[in-house]
């Protein structure tokens, strides 16, 4: 089954760039999304088809996909931006996710 | 504006059928390139995607689930349910329904764009 992967934590201090990664086998090839999922909240979609942002979300928000990588880039890092971070494409008509990553503004 | 809402039990006994119905509102399941998903997250623990129904009524399932999933819709209710079968407690988890659009007969690009706010489902004696 295909796998998606990320890194368990990533920190940043605020006002820096937090990049938080995800690899799969030929990742490029598809579609990626992303997910920002605050403690007792439901997850918000902030990347779609790769690099679009959904209306209300903030520019700072962007993200690529090329090769076997997937990149969510958050440019001048806030205190409210912590929370956990997931990936999501498509395989075989099934729904994916990566395993999240817990970003860490300090 | 859309929303969606999840409903069922909050508690169920390992060997049970969970049914879990999500009710929406601010689309119709009836309308081209419209999906609903169920995604489920042990406490703690990571977004696992289980089910997800199309406008045209084809299913797509979580292969490791497979077996124990079935979900259907109910355009007329603006409903969608699930079902699991032989619960363990490791099914124990907050369970989402989220609508997606632009999809076609391989995956929805847009992404999983509205969630339901979720239900915690506990599987134990």
């Amino acid at each position: 089954s295909y796998e998606l992967t990320q890194p368990p934590s990533v920190s940043v201090s605020p006002g820096q760039t937090a990049s938080i990664t995800c690899s799969g086998d030929k990742l490029g090839d598809r579609y990626a999304c992303w997910y920002q999922q605050k403690p007792g909240q439901s997850p918000v979609l902030v990347i779609y088809q790769d690099n679009k942002r959904p209306s209300g979300i903030p520019e700072r928000f962007s993200g690529s996909n090329s090769g076997n990588t997937a990149t969510l880039t958050i440019s001048g890092t806030q205190a409210m931006d912590e929370a956990d971070y997931y990936c999501q494409a498509w395989d075989n008509s099934t729904v994916v996710f990566g395993g999240g990553t817990k970003l860490t503004v300090l | 504006q859309i929303t969606l809402k999840e409903s069922g039990p909050t508690l169920v006994k390992p060997t049970q059928t969970l049914t879990l119905t999500c009710t929406f509102s601010g689309f119709s399941l009836s309308t081209g390139g419209v999906g609903v998903g169920w995604i489920r997250q042990p406490p703690g623990k990571a977004l696992e995607w289980l089910a997800l129904i199309y406008w045209n009524d084809d299913k797509r399932y979580s292969p490791s689930l497979k077996s124990r999933l079935t979900i259907t819709k109910d355009t007329s209710k603006n409903q969608v349910v699930l079902t699991m079968t032989n619960m363990d407690p490791v099914d124990t988890a907050t369970y989402y329904c989220a609508h997606s659009r632009g999809c076609s007969s391989t995956s929805c690009r847009l992404g999983l764009d509205y969630w339901g706010q979720g239900t915690l489902v506990t599987v134990s004696s």
